[in-house]
């Protein structure tokens, strides 16, 4: 297996709700990461995971909360976003120092 | 952290090579060049990679002047298919980690 598995394909989601993303690998990479990407702009790093560790947090507003369950799973938990908040969410693996394969992303709208 | 510049759009003949150029004049010594492009939100694809030497695999080839201040990525014979948003990218480490710094990207158009 050699992708980067991303659910929901498509999110709505209203200001009060909580949801989850999801982001699955069977490469056995070590790295995971979140990305946002708003329309016609380059990915914007979030969260780096290392060993199933948060390694780098960029100053993300608290609710967008992380979670490494295993080396293979990464969530994504929302909650009281903003309409500002809609954007695609791109999950991201690689061996530590390797190059990163993207998923096709979560398209999120929040209302 | 290194920042790259990109011209924001190219066009191209299919058929013939496409020179992409990137500057990153403030990359450091051990920070890697990384190549991704994109195609219509999908998500970014991994092209190609160089510290110092140049570099070549079946995708591109990855020009890194001597001084490491710019960089051109060629795509030797262009495709409708290679039509895409093309980042040059600056790989950091951070806290234990690697980070990919985006550009803002050139929109590679390929004609017929």
């Amino acid at each position: 297996d050699t992708e980067v598995t991303q659910t929901p394909k498509h999110l709505v989601m209203g200001m009060t709700n909580k949801k989850s993303l999801k982001c699955e690998q069977h490469m056995g990479h070590r790295a995971m990461y979140w990305y946002k990407q708003k329309a016609k702009k380059p990915p914007e790093l979030m969260f780096v995971y290392s060993y199933e560790k948060l390694s780098i947090n960029e100053s993300v507003p608290s609710r967008f909360s992380p979670e490494c369950p295993n080396s293979s799973l990464l969530n994504l938990h929302l909650h009281a976003l903003q309409p500002e908040d809609s954007a695609l969410y791109l999950c991201a693996s690689s061996q530590v120092s390797g190059e990163q394969s993207f998923g096709p992303g979560t398209r999120l709208t929040v209302l | 952290d290194a920042k790259t510049t990109q011209p924001p759009s190219m066009d191209c003949a299919e058929g013939r090579a496409a020179n992409l150029p990137c500057n990153h004049s403030t990359i450091s010594g051990n920070e890697y060049v990384y190549w991704y492009r994109q195609i219509h939100s999908q998500g970014p694809q991994y092209i190609i990679h160089g510290l110092k030497n140049n570099e070549t695999n079946e995708m591109a080839s990855l020009i890194i002047t001597e001084d490491r201040k710019s960089s051109t990525l060629i795509l030797p014979h262009a495709t409708l298919r290679d039509t895409a948003v093309y980042y040059c990218i600056v790989r950091v480490s951070a806290q234990g980690a690697q980070k990919l710094v985006f550009g803002q990207g050139t929109r590679l158009t390929i004609n017929p």
